[in-house]
């Protein structure tokens, strides 16, 4: 069964630091997304991305944070500088159109030290 | 914005014994989800409901789509050891800028005592 796929399954960065969060959503879904996760809390929804632009972010994706597809298969996460508060599980998830159920990836857990 | 209330928290069950957890909302959503989550993994889908009153079964799992439509339960008959995970519910809006975007419930910790 077609399954979303994220890399690096782990990434530790410094405080400051710029990093970058792979996805490959399934092949043939149309809209995307970002979610995290602090660890014990719930799955909080970051951003919402379809027909190459965003289609509603929340409160949590500030100026810090950006999404690209760079090309036909990828969706990255970035951010800018990344803060103490940021360490989480990132997941990334898709869907087809019509009110299709999401399906997500396993996730990247992000360490900030 | 929206806010799921889901409980309980966490449920410590026999083997074989039925399970039941449910999410309540304030405000009303279109889609009702479950998904399992496993230590280390993403959230898997369970069951989707698309329609006020809905009743949907997966196996041993069966949920419903509340006629309010702001809330929605999600029973387990007959539990397994591999039963034992954190339940989420999800809720969805249709239509305009939200539409897509889910919204978690804080989680049932799902333990079960073979």
């Amino acid at each position: 069964e077609p399954e979303v796929t994220q890399t690096p399954s782990h990434q530790v960065t410094q405080m400051g630091q710029e990093v970058i969060l792979r996805c490959v959503p399934i092949s043939n879904h149309l809209y995307f997304y970002w979610y995290r996760q602090i660890l014990g809390q719930k799955v909080e929804f970051l951003v919402s991305f379809y027909n190459n632009e965003i289609s509603e972010k929340s409160e949590i994706f500030d100026d810090q944070f950006s999404v690209e597809r760079p090309d036909g298969s990828n969706f990255t996460l970035k951010i800018r500088s990344t803060k103490l508060e940021d360490s989480a599980m990132y997941f990334c998830a898709s869907r087809t159109a019509g009110g299709q159920p999401q399906h997500f990836g396993d996730g990247t857990r992000l360490s900030i030290l | 914005g929206q806010q799921l209330n889901q409980s309980p928290q966490s449920m410590f069950i026999q083997e074989g014994e039925d399970v039941s957890m449910n999410c309540t909302s304030s405000s009303i959503f279109n889609t009702w989800l479950w998904y399992k989550q496993d230590p280390g993994e993403g959230p898997v889908l369970l069951i989707a409901l698309y329609k006020a009153g809905e009743l949907t079964s997966n196996g041993r799992l069966t949920a419903q789509f509340g006629i309010t439509r702001k809330d929605s339960f999600l029973n387990i008959s007959a539990s397994i050891p591999s039963d034992v995970g954190i339940y989420f519910c999800a809720g969805q809006l249709g239509g305009g800028t939200s539409y897509g975007k889910l919204t978690f419930g804080q989680g049932t910790i799902l333990t079960v005592h073979p």
